[in-house]
């Protein structure tokens, strides 16, 4: 199994610039979670899709955040214009709710995002 | 509301030292709890889970109990390696919430030769 794929695994864009991130859940997932990891904050769940329909964007920090799930195998977490205090490590996670079983989130590698 | 405290870090032990990381939670409902490890420069991955009251969760030595009395589910291993240095997360799940995962802030674990 090729687990959760992000791309790309670093990234160094100038404030103003637009940034997006991808995503491509373990096949047959049908959970999908973006999260912020910074030092500061710590972990911090953005938002969460469940059968591609987005559940909870409370954690979407401000309108410059966008995120979508076009199909099962794939999401993208927009941030327009990008911003200095952006800088984290993204991850996405997914799950399988299968019935009668307890949903373990697998999470990607991240993507590390530095703004200037 | 649902939440999670553990105990701050960073922790720092000798090789084959105790561990003890303590978990609390405050839920509605009735939880299932995690424990989560970051290894440096990598995502998380689940180390052991409970879904019950008195369950215990173990894997590669390490244990936790769901203990409903005291709202907790603290981490412990009997004798660590360096190789466990990393950020442990404690973490719950409500159902009726869409599979939403609440995590603790974390805890660094440094294991020193």
């Amino acid at each position: 199994d090729a687990g959760v794929i992000q791309s790309p695994r670093h990234e160094v864009t100038e404030m103003g610039q637009e940034v997006t991130l991808r995503c491509k859940p373990i096949s047959g997932h049908n959970s999908l979670f973006w999260y912020r990891q910074t030092m500061m904050r710590g972990l911090e769940l953005l938002i969460y899709f469940n059968n591609n329909v987005p559940i909870d964007d409370s954690g979407m920090p401000e309108d410059r955040f966008s995120a979508k799930m076009p199909n099962a195998s794939f999401s993208t977490l927009k941030i327009q214009p990008s911003e200095p205090r952006d800088s984290a490590v993204y991850f996405c996670a997914s799950s399988s709710r299968l019935a009668g079983d307890i949903e373990t989130q697998y999470f990607g590698p991240g993507t590390r995002l530095l703004v200037l | 509301g649902n939440s999670v405290t553990q105990m701050e870090g960073p922790v720092t032990l000798s090789e084959e030292a105790f561990l003890t990381i303590n978990c609390t939670y405050t839920a509605t409902g009735y939880p299932s709890l995690f424990w989560y490890v970051q290894y440096p420069g990598e995502g998380l991955q689940l180390l052991l889970k409970a879904t019950k009251a008195d369950d215990k969760g173990s894997n590669k030595g390490f244990e936790a109990t769901y203990r409903k009395e005291t709202t907790s589910f603290h981490l412990e291993k009997g004798s660590v390696q360096v190789s466990d240095s990393a950020v442990y997360f404690c973490a719950l799940l409500i159902y009726n919430q869409g599979g939403k995962l609440i995590f603790g802030q974390g805890t660094e674990l440094s294991v020193k030769p």
